[in-house]
């Protein structure tokens, strides 16, 4: 069965530091998402992507945050200088036209 | 006018018993509704969705219950199992194609046995 696959399953990284959160989605979807769960709170949009360009984005995902497709497969959340309030489960998500958004298993940012 | 209010934040039901999870929503350009189903360390995952041309829709021991003029939409789990211990999301979004989901705070659902 096809999956949404993220890398990696957790980061650690000091504050100011830049980190990439990288995913691939499923092979014939064209919308791509990144959703943001702080610990024991809700999942929160963050940005969606189609058709090479941002098609949406929250007020979270202020100027720190970008993403990328840099090639057919992959599908990257950089943020440039993270923060301590930056730990949380990210969730890469995506989606055809027809079928439901399919989510990742999350990738575990801790800033220290 | 972009929020799902979910309730209640937390239930416990006994094994064999109904969880009944409530959401309501504002934006009636939301016109597609997903529950998705998380356990710990994993992402949601789709359990049931309807769209609101039907009042309710049934998977199983899974039932969405839709009320468009309320503008609220419920999960009912019969014959809870210890396996159905997880958090549930209710979501919604217009139905367009790549418009973002918008979640509601989640309800971690304790089924004891």
């Amino acid at each position: 069965e096809p999956e949404v696959t993220q890398t990696p399953s957790h980061q650690v990284t000091q504050m100011g530091q830049e980190v990439i959160l990288r995913c691939v989605p499923i092979s014939n979807h064209l919308y791509f998402y990144w959703y943001r769960q702080i610990l024991g709170q809700k999942v929160e949009f963050l940005v969606s992507f189609y058709n090479n360009e941002i098609s949406e984005k929250s007020e979270i995902f202020d100027d720190q945050f970008s993403v990328e497709r840099p090639d057919g497969s992959n599908f990257t959340l950089k943020i440039r200088s993270t923060k301590l309030e930056d730990s949380a489960m990210y969730f890469c998500a995506s989606r055809s036209r027809t079928t439901e958004a399919f989510f990742g298993q999350g990738t575990r940012l801790t800033v220290v | 006018q972009q929020q799902v209010k979910q309730s209640p934040q937390s239930l416990i039901v006994q094994k064999g018993g109904i969880s009944i999870i409530n959401c309501a929503y504002e934006n009636t350009a939301f016109d597609y509704f997903p529950w998705y189903q998380q356990f710990p360390g994993k992402g949601p995952a789709l359990l049931i969705a309807i769209r609101p041309d039907v009042s309710e829709k049934k998977e199983g021991r899974f039932t969405i219950s839709f009320n468009k003029s309320a503008k609220q939409f419920s999960l009912h789990i019969m014959d809870s199992q210890p396996g159905d211990s997880a958090t549930y999301f209710c979501a919604a979004n217009p139905n367009q194609a790549g418009t973002a989901l918008i979640f509601g705070k989640g309800t971690t659902l304790s089924v004891s046995s």
